[in-house]
């Protein structure tokens, strides 16, 4: 079990560009989440899919984020523009149920920041 | 308020003490409640779960929840130098998904 991969797991970038985050979630897993982490809010859900459908997208905090999972075996958080506010640390998880039973298994993280 | 709600700390304590780590969370309607143990720089990953009022004991490690004053909390006996971590209280309200509380630091002093 290779557990939930991301990448990259740094990236620098400047404002206005754009950021792709990449998650590869464990396999057998039904259900994908991606997690904002700052010191200022702690770990924020931005979404969450099931079955490759995003159903609860509430944390996602403007239309500069989408995120997809075009099959059960990748996903995609995108960022356009991006802006400073935006540097923190975003994971990704996933789990075999939505997390009330079985536990979210987290990837490394990708660490951005944006100048 | 927040949906839940911890002390950010730090906490410290020394070695061989026992560590109490305290949540609170709003909404009453909230069945299942989770501990994550985040050491620095790392990932979360699940330490604890319990669903019912009472104590549960797994190891060095127990979670206490009491519905009625909607708190849970973990308590780590024997702490050890490897026990310091932030430690993250996480509860699943109702038609909700999970939520994280910011996390409390432990360190535990040798």
């Amino acid at each position: 079990d290779a557990g939930v991969i991301q990448s990259p797991r740094h990236e620098v970038t400047e404002m206005g560009q754009e950021v792709t985050l990449r998650c590869k979630p464990i396999s057998g897993h039904n259900s994908l989440f991606w997690y904002r982490q700052t010191m200022m809010r702690g770990l924020e859900l931005l979404i969450y899919f099931n079955n490759n459908v995003p159903i609860d997208d509430s944390g996602m905090p403007e239309d500069r984020f989408s995120a997809k999972m075009p099959n059960a075996s990748f996903s995609t958080l995108k960022i356009q523009p991006s802006e400073p506010r935006d540097s923190a640390v975003y994971f990704c998880a996933s789990s075999l149920d939505r997390g009330q039973v079985s536990p979210l298994h987290f990837g490394n993280g990708t660490r951005l920041t944006v100048t | 308020q927040k949906e839940v709600e911890q002390n950010s700390g730090p906490l410290s304590v020394p070695e061989g003490a026992i560590a109490s780590l305290n949540c609170t969370y709003s909404d009453r309607g909230s069945q299942s409640f989770f501990w994550y143990r985040q050491y620095s720089g790392k990932s979360p990953e699940l330490i604890m779960f319990i669903y019912s009022n009472g104590d549960k004991e797994d190891g060095r490690f127990t979670a206490q929840l009491n519905k009625a004053s909607q708190y849970v909390s973990l308590l780590i006996r024997d702490s050890q130098p490897s026990d310091s971590a932030t430690y993250l209280c996480a509860v699943f309200p109702p038609a909700r998904q999970l939520t994280f509380g910011s996390g409390t630091q432990l360190t535990v002093l040798p």
